[in-house]
This record gives structure tokens, sequence and C-alpha cells, in this order.
């Protein structure tokens, strides 16, 4: 059935660093593809979107380009802050549900 | 305005119990959907609800069920609770039943002892 994947944590990096989170996806047709974020205790906030094939959602400095033909949807980030540390999780749009991936905890350091 | 307010924020029970978990959407919004977040997992989609119809439902036992009432608020309950079923509930809302957009609340975190 349908599904996200993304890459397992935890990642741990220096502040500055460059941060990659891989997401792929398996689904019929071309959903809508997200990134959420979950700082701790909390709910989880909508940090990005792409609707189509091709498109580039951003926020706050992170970016990640729907890519139909290998089915991604990675998350980057050119440089992280301590305060980027949260999980987040990428997911797909459905017509009556989201699925989402298992989580990436992010942690920076200073 | 106000956010997803979702309610109580913390519940302990015991196996066995009955409860019920809230949620009011943001004004304006006609969707609610509850998911349930087990520690270090991602979401699982249980319900969605849209102008007071089920819309969707994920792959939950029959002690899961929900409602929504007319001024588009929903109520989440739970039978027989069991161990497995502490975890984060998390409630979103959105203007329509197509997924466009999800807010969602801050959660409530049950504990089943």
């Amino acid at each position: 059935g349908d599904s996200v994947t993304q890459m397992e944590g935890p990642v741990t990096l220096s502040e500055e660093a460059f941060l990659t989170i891989n997401c792929t996806y398996t689904a019929t047709g071309y959903p809508s593809l997200f990134w959420y974020v979950q700082y701790p205790g909390e709910g989880l906030q909508l940090l990005l979107k792409a609707t189509k094939a091709d498109d580039k959602g951003s926020n706050k400095g992170f970016e990640a380009t729907y890519r139909k033909e290998t089915t991604s949807f990675h998350l980057e980030k050119g440089s992280v802050q301590v305060s980027d540390s949260a999980v987040y999780f990428c997911a797909r749009g459905g017509n009556n549900d989201m699925r989402f991936g298992a989580g990436t905890r992010l942690t920076v350091k200073p | 305005d106000a956010g997803v307010t979702q309610s109580p924020t913390h519940l302990i029970k015991t196996r066995g119990q009955h409860v019920t978990l809230r949620c009011s959407p943001i004004s304006g919004h006609k969707s609610v959907s509850w998911y349930q977040q087990v520690l270090g997992q991602g979401p699982q989609f249980i319900f969605q609800y849209y102008e007071k119809e089920e819309r969707g439902r994920g792959n939950f036992p029959d002690r899961f069920s929900a409602r929504q009432f007319p001024n588009y608020s929903s109520e989440l309950n739970v039978n027989a609770l069991l161990l497995g079923d502490s975890a984060l509930y998390l409630c979103a809302s959105s203007l329509g039943a197509k997924y466009d957009g999800y807010t969602f609340g801050s959660g409530t975190r049950l504990t089943v002892v």
C-alpha cells in the first residue's frame, strides 16, 4: 500500500552544518507532499509542502523538491541552528487521510 | 485566533476503562481528523470527519469510535483500554474533506496503566 519512508535517525550535527533528511514515498498518482516538525511536548507544525511534481516547498531556510522520477521529497537546509533541533516528519496527502513517515530526530549542537 | 484545541492535555487511565478525548477545530474548518502517535513513531491515521460524517477510517479496532458535532468539534472515544493504547492522540483540522493542509493541536497524552 501507500507509504512514506524517511531516513532513520537520530541525526546529530554541529551548528551551521548542512542538513539532508531523505524521504521517499509510494502512492497511486501524484499526492501532495509535506514536511512537518515536532518540537518537544508539542503537536506537529507544517514546515513546507509541495502539491505537484517539480514544485519546491520552502520555509525558514528549509527546502524540499517534489521529484516524481525518484518519488522523493528530501528535506535540506544549508546551515542549521540549535533551534532547529526537533523531530521531522515527511508525509503524503490523500483524499481522506495523511500518511506519515516514522520521523527523524535532529539534534544540533553549538 | 485560537488554533486547534484539545482536552485534556494529559490523562491516566486503567486497563479496561473508557476514555473520551475532545477537539475543537480552527474556526471555519469543517474537517477533523484524529491520529495516534506512539512514542518514537509517526502519527497513524484513526478517523476523519467532515460535516459530521465519517469520511475515512484507519486500521484501528472497533474499540475506537468518534463523532463530530454541529459546531464541528469532535470527540474520540476508546473503550476497553489496553496498555498499547498509551500514546499521544493528535487532532487536526482542515477546511475541506480532501486534504489541503492540516493544522494540528498539541495533543492529549494518554497513559494506560
